[in-house]
């Protein structure tokens, strides 16, 4: 099946500070989805992107399906950004998630 | 609109019990889907309907895990005879159309502890 990995595992960062996390897959997909798990366990859709770039407020994301990786930027963080966020992708099977990257928002 | 809902949210069992999870989809979803996440890790697929139909069950573990969605709209996970090894959050999640076409919605999930 589609391998996912995602970098980096962990980020802690100040507020107001800007990130990048990213996704590397190893096969052809149909659907790539970023996801934010918050503290309660809640998986939150932040962005559905197979290809291309999107944005919504101080988040956007950009997928890049011919080099096989999506990027997720961060920008002027706040506290109730922490938590970690997924990257899933779905090619001809199940969707595979990775195993996140683990976000701290410091005040 | 009512997103996806679970219940129960919280549930322990003692080894050896059986469980049922329960999953309301977003009305009209075509699609729903079975996840497991184990602490620290990623969701994991279970299995898959698209309307009544289990289309996939390869991400079941073992034979004491069964789902059913018998009208296409409600889906209950049932897991018989309880191991700790099951203790994880279950994750259901639909989507308006088939598999691999649509954005995936989940729930809250249910957190199932074996003692």
């Amino acid at each position: 099946g589609i391998q996912v990995e995602q970098s980096p595992p962990d980020l802690i960062l100040q507020e107001g500070a800007n990130s990048t996390l990213r996704c590397n897959f190893s096969d052809s997909v149909n659907n790539l989805q970023w996801f934010h798990q918050n503290p309660w366990g809640q998986l939150i859709n932040l962005f559905y992107i197979p290809s291309g770039t999107k944005q919504n407020g101080r988040l956007s994301a950009t997928t890049v399906a011919t080099e096989r990786y999506s990027l997720l930027y961060i920008s002027s963080s706040q506290t109730t950004d922490s938590g970690v966020y997924f990257c899933a992708v779905e090619g001809p099977g199940d969707m595979r998630f990775g195993a996140g990257t683990r976000l701290t928002v410091k005040p | 609109g009512a997103g996806v809902s679970q219940s129960p949210r919280y549930k322990v069992a003692k080894r050896g019990q059986d469980v049922a999870l329960r999953c309301d989809p977003i009305s009209g979803h075509v699609s729903l889907f079975w996840y497991q996440q184990a602490l620290g890790q990623g969701p994991e697929f279970l299995t898959y309907f698209q309307n009544e139909a289990q289309l996939d069950k390869s991400g079941l573990p073992s034979d004491r895990f069964f789902a059913e969605r018998p009208e296409g709209s409600v889906s209950t996970l049932k897991i018989q005879r309880t191991q700790q090894e099951d203790s994880a959050v279950y994750l259901c999640a639909s989507s308006l159309g088939i598999r691999g076409g649509d954005e995936q919605y989940f729930g809250p999930g249910t957190r199932l502890t074996v003692t």
